[in-house]
Protein backbone atom coordinates (compact mmCIF):
# COMPACT_ATOMS: atom_id res chain seq x y z
CA UNK A 1 0.00 0.00 0.00
CA UNK A 2 1.75 3.78 -1.26
CA UNK A 3 -0.40 5.10 1.03
CA UNK A 4 -1.22 8.85 0.31
CA UNK A 5 0.46 10.31 -2.45
CA UNK A 6 1.12 13.70 -3.63
CA UNK A 7 2.14 15.61 -6.79
CA UNK A 8 3.88 17.38 -7.42
CA UNK A 9 6.63 17.62 -4.49
CA UNK A 10 7.42 21.72 -5.97
CA UNK A 11 5.83 24.13 -7.68
CA UNK A 12 7.26 27.84 -8.25
CA UNK A 13 4.40 30.23 -10.00
CA UNK A 14 4.32 33.92 -10.20
CA UNK A 15 1.46 35.88 -8.73
CA UNK A 16 -1.69 36.28 -10.50
CA UNK A 17 -1.22 32.43 -11.64
CA UNK A 18 -3.17 29.59 -10.86
CA UNK A 19 -1.97 26.08 -9.31
CA UNK A 20 -3.82 22.37 -9.27
CA UNK A 21 -2.25 20.06 -6.66
CA UNK A 22 -3.31 16.56 -6.57
CA UNK A 23 -3.44 13.99 -4.34
CA UNK A 24 -4.15 9.91 -4.21
CA UNK A 25 -5.70 8.66 -0.89
CA UNK A 26 -4.55 5.52 1.14
CA UNK A 27 -6.37 2.34 -0.14
CA UNK A 28 -9.46 1.77 1.23
CA UNK A 29 -10.03 5.10 2.42
CA UNK A 30 -13.07 8.01 1.25
CA UNK A 31 -12.49 11.07 2.53
CA UNK A 32 -10.15 13.45 1.40
CA UNK A 33 -8.60 16.73 3.31
CA UNK A 34 -6.97 19.74 1.90
CA UNK A 35 -4.86 21.93 4.68
CA UNK A 36 -2.18 24.74 4.04
CA UNK A 37 0.50 24.81 6.18
CA UNK A 38 2.53 28.05 6.66
CA UNK A 39 6.10 27.84 7.68
CA UNK A 40 6.40 27.71 11.13
CA UNK A 41 2.80 27.33 11.70
CA UNK A 42 0.39 24.29 12.11
CA UNK A 43 -1.72 23.18 9.32
CA UNK A 44 -5.00 25.13 8.52
CA UNK A 45 -7.69 23.08 7.30
CA UNK A 46 -8.70 23.96 3.99
CA UNK A 47 -12.03 21.79 2.85
CA UNK A 48 -12.91 18.05 2.77
CA UNK A 49 -14.50 16.07 0.29
CA UNK A 50 -16.68 13.20 0.52
CA UNK A 51 -18.42 11.29 -2.56
CA UNK A 52 -17.51 13.99 -4.83
CA UNK A 53 -18.78 16.54 -2.57
CA UNK A 54 -17.57 19.23 -0.62
CA UNK A 55 -18.36 18.15 2.89
CA UNK A 56 -16.71 21.01 5.28
CA UNK A 57 -15.25 24.04 4.58
CA UNK A 58 -12.91 26.55 6.64
CA UNK A 59 -12.13 29.95 6.73
CA UNK A 60 -10.37 29.81 2.94
CA UNK A 61 -11.23 31.90 0.24
CA UNK A 62 -13.46 31.09 -2.74
CA UNK A 63 -9.66 31.65 -4.68
CA UNK A 64 -9.75 27.65 -2.76
CA UNK A 65 -11.30 25.13 -4.94
CA UNK A 66 -11.32 21.31 -5.16
CA UNK A 67 -12.58 18.32 -6.78
CA UNK A 68 -12.88 14.47 -5.76
CA UNK A 69 -12.88 11.98 -8.33
CA UNK A 70 -14.80 8.92 -8.68
CA UNK A 71 -11.87 7.03 -7.91
CA UNK A 72 -11.31 9.12 -4.63
CA UNK A 73 -8.66 10.81 -5.79
CA UNK A 74 -8.63 15.19 -4.89
CA UNK A 75 -7.24 18.01 -6.80
CA UNK A 76 -6.75 21.09 -4.83
CA UNK A 77 -6.96 24.28 -6.99
CA UNK A 78 -5.59 27.79 -6.43
CA UNK A 79 -6.49 31.06 -8.58
CA UNK A 80 -5.01 33.79 -8.42
CA UNK A 81 -2.68 33.23 -6.84
CA UNK A 82 -0.39 36.20 -3.87
CA UNK A 83 2.85 35.94 -2.46
CA UNK A 84 0.94 34.23 0.96
CA UNK A 85 0.07 31.66 -0.57
CA UNK A 86 3.83 30.11 -0.54
CA UNK A 87 3.24 26.91 2.16
CA UNK A 88 3.11 23.43 2.72
CA UNK A 89 0.11 22.37 1.13
CA UNK A 90 -1.05 18.94 2.79
CA UNK A 91 -3.78 16.44 1.68
CA UNK A 92 -4.72 13.55 4.34
CA UNK A 93 -7.29 10.98 3.82
CA UNK A 94 -9.51 8.68 6.37
CA UNK A 95 -13.15 7.12 6.15
CA UNK A 96 -16.06 9.67 6.97
CA UNK A 97 -16.91 7.25 9.71
CA UNK A 98 -14.38 8.98 11.39
CA UNK A 99 -12.61 6.00 13.98
CA UNK A 100 -9.40 6.14 12.48
CA UNK A 101 -6.83 8.72 12.44
CA UNK A 102 -6.29 10.90 9.59
CA UNK A 103 -3.11 9.66 7.33
CA UNK A 104 -1.35 12.63 5.79
CA UNK A 105 0.93 12.58 2.64
CA UNK A 106 4.45 14.03 1.86
CA UNK A 107 2.73 17.31 0.76
CA UNK A 108 3.62 19.52 -1.91
CA UNK A 109 5.68 22.65 -1.34
CA UNK A 110 4.25 25.92 -3.07
CA UNK A 111 6.28 28.85 -4.04
CA UNK A 112 4.77 32.18 -5.12
CA UNK A 113 7.53 34.62 -6.63
CA UNK B 1 -15.53 25.81 16.60
CA UNK B 2 -12.85 23.62 18.53
CA UNK B 3 -9.08 25.91 19.23
CA UNK B 4 -6.24 24.20 20.12
CA UNK B 5 -2.97 25.57 21.85
CA UNK B 6 0.31 24.01 22.57
CA UNK B 7 2.80 24.76 25.14
CA UNK B 8 6.04 24.68 24.98
CA UNK B 9 6.37 26.43 21.40
CA UNK B 10 10.10 24.45 21.87
CA UNK B 11 12.11 22.41 23.95
CA UNK B 12 15.64 21.06 24.33
CA UNK B 13 16.76 17.97 26.57
CA UNK B 14 19.54 15.69 26.93
CA UNK B 15 18.81 12.58 26.01
CA UNK B 16 17.17 9.69 28.20
CA UNK B 17 15.08 12.44 29.57
CA UNK B 18 11.23 11.74 30.32
CA UNK B 19 9.20 14.76 29.36
CA UNK B 20 5.97 16.18 29.20
CA UNK B 21 4.02 18.36 25.81
CA UNK B 22 1.27 20.13 26.79
CA UNK B 23 -1.81 20.51 25.07
CA UNK B 24 -4.99 22.53 25.75
CA UNK B 25 -8.34 22.89 23.72
CA UNK B 26 -11.54 25.11 23.94
CA UNK B 27 -14.44 22.91 23.42
CA UNK B 28 -14.85 19.92 25.84
CA UNK B 29 -17.64 18.12 24.22
CA UNK B 30 -14.38 17.08 22.02
CA UNK B 31 -15.04 13.98 19.54
CA UNK B 32 -11.08 12.60 19.86
CA UNK B 33 -7.44 14.52 19.82
CA UNK B 34 -4.56 13.06 18.40
CA UNK B 35 -0.96 13.59 18.16
CA UNK B 36 1.24 13.78 15.45
CA UNK B 37 4.54 14.02 14.38
CA UNK B 38 5.95 15.99 11.47
CA UNK B 39 10.22 15.94 10.65
CA UNK B 40 11.19 18.92 9.03
CA UNK B 41 9.57 19.89 5.62
CA UNK B 42 7.59 16.21 5.48
CA UNK B 43 4.18 15.35 5.92
CA UNK B 44 2.71 14.16 9.09
CA UNK B 45 3.00 10.76 10.92
CA UNK B 46 0.31 10.05 13.19
CA UNK B 47 1.11 8.65 16.63
CA UNK B 48 -1.80 8.47 18.64
CA UNK B 49 -5.45 9.06 18.86
CA UNK B 50 -7.57 9.23 21.78
CA UNK B 51 -11.45 8.98 21.49
CA UNK B 52 -13.39 11.07 23.58
CA UNK B 53 -15.08 8.26 25.64
CA UNK B 54 -10.94 7.17 26.19
CA UNK B 55 -8.31 8.77 28.97
CA UNK B 56 -4.88 7.69 27.87
CA UNK B 57 -3.40 5.99 25.07
CA UNK B 58 -0.38 4.15 24.77
CA UNK B 59 2.05 3.58 22.44
CA UNK B 60 6.21 1.74 23.03
CA UNK B 61 7.32 5.29 24.74
CA UNK B 62 4.68 7.43 23.73
CA UNK B 63 1.29 7.94 26.05
CA UNK B 64 -1.06 10.70 25.52
CA UNK B 65 -3.76 11.34 28.10
CA UNK B 66 -7.30 13.33 27.35
CA UNK B 67 -8.94 15.18 30.29
CA UNK B 68 -11.78 17.01 28.67
CA UNK B 69 -13.14 18.70 31.84
CA UNK B 70 -9.77 20.66 31.92
CA UNK B 71 -9.35 21.20 28.40
CA UNK B 72 -5.82 19.46 28.23
CA UNK B 73 -4.10 16.51 26.56
CA UNK B 74 -0.73 16.02 27.62
CA UNK B 75 2.19 13.41 25.68
CA UNK B 76 4.40 11.98 27.54
CA UNK B 77 7.71 10.65 26.45
CA UNK B 78 9.74 8.03 27.89
CA UNK B 79 13.46 7.56 27.81
CA UNK B 80 13.84 10.39 24.78
CA UNK B 81 16.15 9.44 21.93
CA UNK B 82 18.07 11.58 19.46
CA UNK B 83 15.59 10.10 17.26
CA UNK B 84 12.59 11.36 18.66
CA UNK B 85 13.25 15.44 17.69
CA UNK B 86 10.84 16.48 15.51
CA UNK B 87 7.96 19.00 16.23
CA UNK B 88 4.91 17.54 17.89
CA UNK B 89 1.18 18.41 17.05
CA UNK B 90 -2.11 18.01 18.47
CA UNK B 91 -4.91 18.45 16.53
CA UNK B 92 -8.89 18.03 16.60
CA UNK B 93 -11.95 17.92 14.81
CA UNK B 94 -12.74 21.86 13.69
CA UNK B 95 -16.61 21.02 14.70
CA UNK B 96 -18.16 18.45 17.60
CA UNK B 97 -20.48 16.68 15.18
CA UNK B 98 -18.69 13.62 14.87
CA UNK B 99 -17.27 11.66 11.66
CA UNK B 100 -13.95 12.73 9.84
CA UNK B 101 -14.27 16.23 10.47
CA UNK B 102 -11.71 18.71 9.13
CA UNK B 103 -9.38 19.25 11.97
CA UNK B 104 -7.35 22.03 13.49
CA UNK B 105 -4.12 21.97 15.01
CA UNK B 106 -1.80 23.75 17.60
CA UNK B 107 1.04 25.32 16.33
CA UNK B 108 2.99 22.63 17.46
CA UNK B 109 6.19 22.28 20.12
CA UNK B 110 9.51 21.80 18.34
CA UNK B 111 11.75 19.34 19.87
CA UNK B 112 15.43 18.50 20.10
CA UNK B 113 16.83 15.56 21.90
CA UNK B 114 20.70 16.27 22.70
CA UNK B 115 22.75 12.86 22.08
Amino acid sequence: DAGVTQSPTHLIKTRGQQVTLRCSPKSGHDTVSWYQQALGQGPQFIFQYYEEEERQRGNFPDRFSGHQFPNYSSELNVNALLLGDSALYLCASSLVTGRETQYFGPGTRLLVL
Amino acid sequence: KQEVTQIPAALSVPEGENLVLNCSFTDSAIYNLQWFRQDPGKGLTSLLLIQSSQREQTSGRLNASLDKSSGRSTLYIAASQPGDSATYLCASPLYSGGGADGLTFGKGTHLIIQP
